[in-house]
């Protein structure tokens, strides 16, 4: 079975602060996903990661991604109020023929609150 | 470049009844998918259409059906409402849904409220 876990799930921040969210994946795939969002709103792409040793950054959050690892973490530097949300990483897996047909599985979520 | 739309945003319905949930993708995507999140099962894939093909599905049971138009717009169909369908549905688009051509970009969404 696919799995994507991120850890932690809950994550209670201080303004000003550093933390990083990680997202483990069970099976090869060399494209990654991390979406944002907020209460009763959509997903919003915040990046995506194609190679591996990829890194991204945007803002305050930075992304990177091992697929020898299996692994990415986001990385969250000197947070603050307006980065309060749930944070989905998502991961394409493809089979031998190569495409999975428009399925993104997705970890379980990461709700960041950050307070003053 | 307009972004994906869906209708309604919100819909209550009660249980056995049926429903529709509408999605536009944006300008020259042509691959739709469809997830239901719920705060217990999380985010799930549904299915996929290109050129109004199913091309991928999910775990669901055959009470979800969608099917995809010409024009790439979508829609899908749940019978026989159960409560434990409420959920928000979201659809993406995407270019191809093709390896590479993934990046899916998400609508509002359609909070579906079954009593």
């Amino acid at each position: 079975e696919l799995k994507v876990e991120q850890n932690p799930l809950f994550l209670s921040m201080q303004e000003g602060k550093n933390y990083t969210i990680y997202c483990n994946y069970s099976t090869t795939s060399d494209r990654l996903y991390w979406y944002r969002q907020d209460p009763g709103k959509s997903l919003e792409s915040l990046f995506v990661l194609l190679s591996n040793g990829a890194v991204k950054q945007e803002g305050r959050l930075m992304a990177s991604l091992d697929t020898k690892a299996r692994l990415s973490t986001l990385h969250i530097t000197a947070a603050v109020h307006d980065l309060s949300a749930t944070y989905f990483c998502a991961v394409d897996f493809f089979n031998a023929g190569g495409t999975s047909y428009g399925k993104l599985t997705f970890g379980q979520g990461t709700i960041l609150t950050v307070h003053p | 470049k307009a972004g994906v739309t869906q209708t309604p945003r919100y819909l209550i319905k009660t249980r056995g009844q049926q429903v529709t949930l509408s999605c536009s993708p944006i300008s020259g995507h042509r691959s739709v998918s469809w997830y239901q999140q719920t705060p217990g099962q999380g985010l799930q894939f549904l299915f996929e259409y290109f050129s109004e093909t199913q091309r991928n599905k999910g775990n669901f049971p055959g009470r979800f059906s969608g099917r995809q138009f010409s024009n790439s717009r979508s829609e899908m169909n749940v019978s026989t409402l159960e409560l434990g369908d409420s959920a928000l549905y979201l659809c993406a688009s995407s270019f191809t849904g093709w390896r590479g051509h993934n990046e899916q970009f998400f609508g509002p969404g359609t909070r579906l409220t079954v009593l």
